[in-house]
């Protein structure tokens, strides 16, 4: 398997701007989780699905920001519009079961300028 | 508030000797500890875990140690090489959070050849 595929590697925009990345999960993978990592915070839980069901989306920062599964195979995460302050590198994660251990994607560097 | 907790955001080792990375937590409910090493550029793979019915788990050069009274686990690098240097990151889980995993915010360890 490919692993966990996420595009773009880099995103560069100007604030004000709606920001769209994408995440493909391990094929078979039920659970499927997005991250942000930051100096201060570590890797910080979003939002998370399972068998393409939101479960626990409170740690979206603000309703800026949206997350969306429409299958199995497919998820993204939007910020409109999007600040300065959202500049970070996002993670997609997915794992085959409830508590299993997490496989992780490339990330997405994000920067608003 | 942060429940996973790596305090010393640095770490430099001579080639050879042995590294010590830390983390503390604080919910008594965590039963499963996860350790993630990442590259610049990469998304976190996973290197080992222990289960709260444990005290130690040992794979190879790695061994994490976790003492639940203290809640505090340490993994223990020997021989630490250079291509160990990266970013290290301990995660727990418990069944009342949903065995969502919960990060600190990673130690860089160098190893200096």
């Amino acid at each position: 398997d490919a692993g966990v595929i996420q595009s773009p590697r880099h995103e560069v925009t100007e604030m004000g701007q709606e920001v769209t990345l994408r995440c493909k999960p391990i094929s078979g993978h039920d659970y499927l989780f997005w991250y942000r990592q930051t100096m201060m915070r570590g890797l910080e839980l979003l939002i998370y699905f399972n068998n393409n069901v939101p479960i626990d989306d409170s740690g979206m920062p603000e309703d800026r920001f949206s997350a969306k599964m429409p299958n199995a195979s497919f998820s993204t995460l939007k910020i409109q519009p999007s600040e300065p302050r959202d500049s970070a590198v996002y993670f997609c994660a997915s794992s085959r079961g409830q508590g299993e251990k997490l496989f992780f994607g490339s990330g997405t560097q994000l920067s608003v300028l | 508030d942060q429940q996973v907790k790596q305090n010393s955001p640095s770490l430099s080792v001579q080639e050879g000797r042995i590294s010590i990375l830390n983390c503390d937590y604080t919910n008594s409910m965590f039963d499963y500890f996860l350790w993630y090493k990442k590259y610049p550029a990469e998304g976190p793979t996973f290197l080992i875990s222990i289960s709260s019915i444990k005290d130690k788990n040992e794979d190879g050069r790695f061994t994490v140690f976790l003492n639940k009274s203290a809640k505090h686990l340490s993994l223990h690098i020997v021989p630490s090489q250079p291509g160990d240097s990266a970013v290290y990151f301990c995660a727990a889980s418990a069944l009342d959070t949903g065995n969502q995993f919960y990060f600190g915010t990673g130690t860089s360890l160098t190893v200096i050849p």
